[in-house]
């Protein structure tokens, strides 16, 4: 069983600064991704970044960036230049699939609530 | 259009009372899912439906009934809940479910569920 954890349950950052939350995940499986999802309060979830297992370089999507340590199974989220909207909770995700195009669900780690201050 | 649609935003039920939650897409998707999400807690998968056929339950109470009409509208009828079924109701879309590689989900707002 894969299992994914996310050992900050809050965190804070001050405007336009960087902030890195991280994730550990355990699985034997060797194809799969993994995914960090954004949820605003009260708003729509939704996916901000995912990085595929067999591909070593780091995805980035304009002020997100990961840290893919396959071999440490570690994902890390890097939020440059924080913004006041980028206030939500996070939740680092997984999901297997089997190489032929057939995947599995979405496991998630228990979420990082992340405030950004003025 | 990447919108899903969720009805109604918020509900409160008695636990002798039958209700529907209603989800809605018209992105061309043919999976769709419902999530319960406890508050500071991350999503719980329920129901998987792929081309309007249940593919996975996960050990749901029968309590919780889905209904899949057609490929746009994704249905959950409740009946005799109880207190500790009170959550946020997800519903997501996808291209596909499970297979032909990665499908982004997309989630709607939600139902707040109250059993009191």
């Amino acid at each position: 069983a894969q299992t994914v954890t996310q050992s900050q349950p809050e965190m804070s950052v001050q405007e336009a600064e960087t902030v890195t939350l991280s994730c550990t995940y355990d699985t034997s499986e060797n194809n799969y991704y993994l995914f960090w999802y954004k949820q605003p309060p009260s708003r729509q979830m939704i996916l901000v970044i995912r990085q595929e297992a067999y591909k070593q370089q780091n995805a980035t999507e304009n002020r997100f960036s990961v840290n893919f340590q396959k071999a440490a199974k570690s994902f890390s989220l890097k939020i440059s230049d924080s913004q006041l909207g980028d206030t939500a909770m996070y939740f680092c995700a997984f999901m297997k699939h089997d190489g032929s195009g057939n995947t599995g669900k979405l496991i998630f780690g228990q979420g990082t609530t992340l405030q950004v201050k003025p | 259009d990447t919108e899903v649609t969720q009805t109604p935003k918020h509900l409160v039920m008695g636990m002798t009372n039958k209700k529907s939650l209603k989800c809605e897409q018209h992105m061309g998707h043919r999976a769709m899912y419902w999530y319960k999400q406890k508050a500071k807690k991350p999503p719980e998968l329920m129901f998987v439906y792929s081309y309007e056929k249940l593919s996975i339950n996960e050990s749901v109470p029968s309590r919780f009934s889905p209904e899949c009409p057609n490929s746009s509208l994704l249905n959950l009828h409740l009946h005799a809940l109880q207190p500790e079924d009170s959550a946020l109701y997800l519903c997501a879309s996808s291209q596909e479910w499970g297979v032909r590689g990665f499908h982004e989900q997309y989630f709607g707002p939600g139902t707040r569920l109250t059993v009191t």
